[in-house]
């Protein structure tokens, strides 16, 4: 129950494209979900958060969609380009708690 | 700058020897953690500390410790117990429980 489930494990897009990164949980407890970008060698850095009181956040770019009844989140990445080519990171949280649960990671690469 | 400072860059251990990797953040953030990265998978916890002085062991703590006698400093040493220590060790901290975390560059750690 306190996993989170990613996919794909890795996406290929051609620039300008959409790239879509889905995320699963199943603890209804879980109240944060953040998403982390990470180029090799570097730590991940928060790119983008959501909490459940809203159904999508928008910066720039990027996008979290969050369906609550579903318990599924995801990341999308529009007019996406080589510079976006990383590897990303769902993760879930709960008030109270100190530890994320992390998504194993999707790899992405922007074709130019 | 505020940010987290991890070093070394690179490690390399030799069998049977204890090694430390340093973390020192100056955001003044409360909590502080340490991950360990494989290929392929998420970020597993190691250990977290909500404040000095008190830490709490994450999902692999064995062959593991770390101290917390300062807010800025959270070291972690890698003991010769870790049998499997080669990894990718993360440092990360937050303001308090159910937070943004941030990382660090982080700290390769090799055997020889």
């Amino acid at each position: 129950q306190q996993q989170v489930k990613q996919s794909p494990q890795s996406l290929i897009v051609q620039k300008g494209g959409i790239s879509i990164i889905n995320c699963a949980y199943e603890n209804t407890a879980f109240d944060y979900f953040p998403w982390y970008q990470q180029f090799p060698g570097k730590g991940p850095a928060l790119l983008i958060a959501i909490r459940p009181d809203v159904s999508e956040k928008k910066e720039g770019r990027f996008t979290i969609s969050f369906n609550k009844s579903a318990k599924q989140f995801s990341l999308h990445i529009m007019d996406s380009q080589p510079g976006d080519s990383a590897t990303y990171f769902c993760a879930a949280s709960m008030e109270g708690t100190y530890k994320y649960i992390f998504g194993t990671g999707t790899r992405l690469k922007v074709l130019a | 700058d505020g940010g987290i400072t991890q070093s070394p860059k690179y490690l390399f251990r030799k069998e049977g020897q204890n090694v430390t990797l340093s973390c020192e953040q100056n955001l003044n953030h409360d909590a502080m953690y340490w991950y360990r990265q494989d290929p392929g998978q998420g970020l597993r916890l190691i250990y977290y500390s909500q404040i000095v002085n008190d830490f709490q062991k994450g999902d692999i703590a064995e062959g593991y410790s770390v101290s917390r006698e300062k807010k800025e400093s959270f070291p972690l040493t890698v003991t010769s117990a870790q049998k499997n220590p080669t990894a990718f060790y993360l440092c990360a901290s937050s303001v308090t429980s159910n937070q943004p975390q941030h990382f660090g560059d982080g700290t390769r750690l090799s055997i020889l």
